[in-house]
């Protein structure tokens, strides 16, 4: 069965401590694996895909890497706009759709 | 470009009242999907549709109906509402279902059935 599982629930960060957001999958057959960011009461915001392991993505930052197992995403020198929820998604040849773990909540503090 | 927009924003239901979440698109794509987000559950895919003309179920169908009205629009119906269902609503699209193209989702519905 397809899965994906993210850790930790929650982080809490102060401005500039780095650190790794992690999201394990099982999936028959990767066709991509998405990041996105949700801020409270707004709707996911595309942020990254990747496709296959070695594969690293950077936006300001972020930087999302993707094993054969899991992908991670950095987070450098956070600042308090960067408190989000972030979600990661896979999805299968077998079904075409995505299919999302239950995200990562991040507050930074100034 | 608006992306994906939907109504209502909010919406509260007494149980067995019926209502319709309306859903536009304007980056001319061809799939469309329904989404609920409950807490600790993560999105749930609840209808799709792959192509204009075309609707399939996902997860978690049971208690809905969806119409691919056009191209552009996508809108999902609660027949008889239940507590259950009481959910934070997104609507989502992408270039085509297959291959790995990226979903655009719209701002969500909130909805509570007393």
């Amino acid at each position: 069965e397809d899965q994906v599982t993210q850790s930790p629930e929650a982080l809490r960060l102060q401005e500039g401590e780095s650190s790794s957001l992690n999201c394990s999958y099982t999936v028959s057959g990767l066709r991509g694996l998405f990041w996105y960011r949700q801020d409270p009461g707004k709707g996911p915001e595309f942020l990254f895909t990747l496709y296959s392991a070695g594969e690293e993505k950077e936006k300001e930052r972020l930087k999302a890497t993707l094993t054969k197992k899991e992908s991670f995403l950095h987070i450098t020198a956070p600042k308090p706009e960067d408190s989000a929820t972030y979600l990661c998604a896979v999805r299968s040849s077998n079904t075409g759709k995505l299919i999302f773990g239950q995200g990562t909540t991040l507050q930074v503090k100034p | 470009n608006a992306g994906v927009t939907q109504t209502p924003k909010f919406q509260v239901l007494k149980t067995g009242q019926s209502m319709t979440l309306q859903c536009a698109q304007d980056m001319n794509h061809n799939s469309m999907y329904w989404y609920r987000q409950d807490p600790g559950m993560g999105l749930r895919l609840i209808y799709y549709s792959a192509s204009e003309g075309t609707t399939d179920k996902g997860e978690v169908p049971n208690g809905y109906n969806v119409s691919r009205l056009n191209k552009r629009e996508f809108s999902l119906r609660l027949e008889s509402a239940a507590p259950s269902q009481t959910s934070v609503y997104f609507c989502a699209s992408s270039e085509f279902l297959a291959g790995g193209p990226e979903q655009y989702f719209g701002p969500g519905t909130r909805l509570t059935v007393t």
